[in-house]
């Protein structure tokens, strides 16, 4: 097992234009996280999964982002309609439910630039 | 709210000087705080935890509630210590079982 993987790892799209992102966590962890971080600032969350329930959603998160993970495996994260305030960088993480709720394991990220 | 502050952008010093990365927070519940690391294009990673009490790379961080603080120490900065260093706090259930991180801090050490 590699860790956590993203794909892709660079999105270049244009405005308005849908895209999705892809994570795959580590194989026995059933919590997966999305964060999103743009430059200077530390990782904003934006939703988290135990198995295949979407547990919380932060504000962040418009009706324009959804994101699934079928059979509490990988997930997407799709992004509709894109502006170019969505432009950063979004983080998968995955974690054990217990008992080291806090240490999450990270992926490389797919960054996103919207023209 | 729940909040990490880490008031250095950027924190320069020389090899083999002492070093403190601050960090401050703000939660209601029970804190558990960690410091998380990312090297030049490498990933985001678990430097330590509050709860373990550890010494890794020799960094070490004490949690003290009552300035609501966590920083992170080393007593002589190495090269390889060149890095941005993230605090984040874990919240719990009531505020969505998560990981909230400052902006984080650039440490620089200079030759």
């Amino acid at each position: 097992d590699t860790g956590v993987s993203q794909d892709p790892r660079h999105k270049i799209t244009k405005r308005g234009q849908n895209v999705t992102f892809r994570c795959d966590p580590i194989s026995e962890h059933n919590r997966l996280y999305w964060y999103r971080q743009t430059l200077g600032q530390g990782p904003e969350f934006l939703t988290y999964f135990q198995n295949e329930a979407q547990l919380e959603k932060s504000r962040l998160l418009s009706d324009r982002f959804s994101a699934e993970r079928p059979k509490g495996s990988f997930s997407t994260l799709e992004i509709q309609r894109t502006e170019q305030g969505d432009s950063a960088m979004y983080l998968c993480a995955s974690s054990l439910k217990s008992p080291n709720t806090g240490e999450l394991f990270f992926g490389e990220g797919s960054r996103l630039t919207v023209l | 709210a729940q909040r990490v502050t880490q008031p250095e952008k950027l924190l320069s010093v020389f090899k083999g000087a002492p070093v403190e990365l601050k960090c401050n927070y703000s939660y209601s519940g029970s804190p558990e705080l960690f410091w998380y690391v990312q090297y030049s294009r490498q990933r985001l990673q678990l430097l330590l935890r509050h709860i373990s009490r550890e010494s890794i790379k020799g960094f070490t961080a004490d949690l003290n509630k009552g300035e609501t603080s966590f920083h992170l120490k080393k007593p002589f900065a190495q090269e390889e210590d060149s890095a941005m260093y993230y605090c984040a706090l874990f919240v719990g259930v009531l505020y969505g079982n998560k990981l909230v991180f400052g902006a984080g801090t650039i440490l620089r050490v200079k030759s």
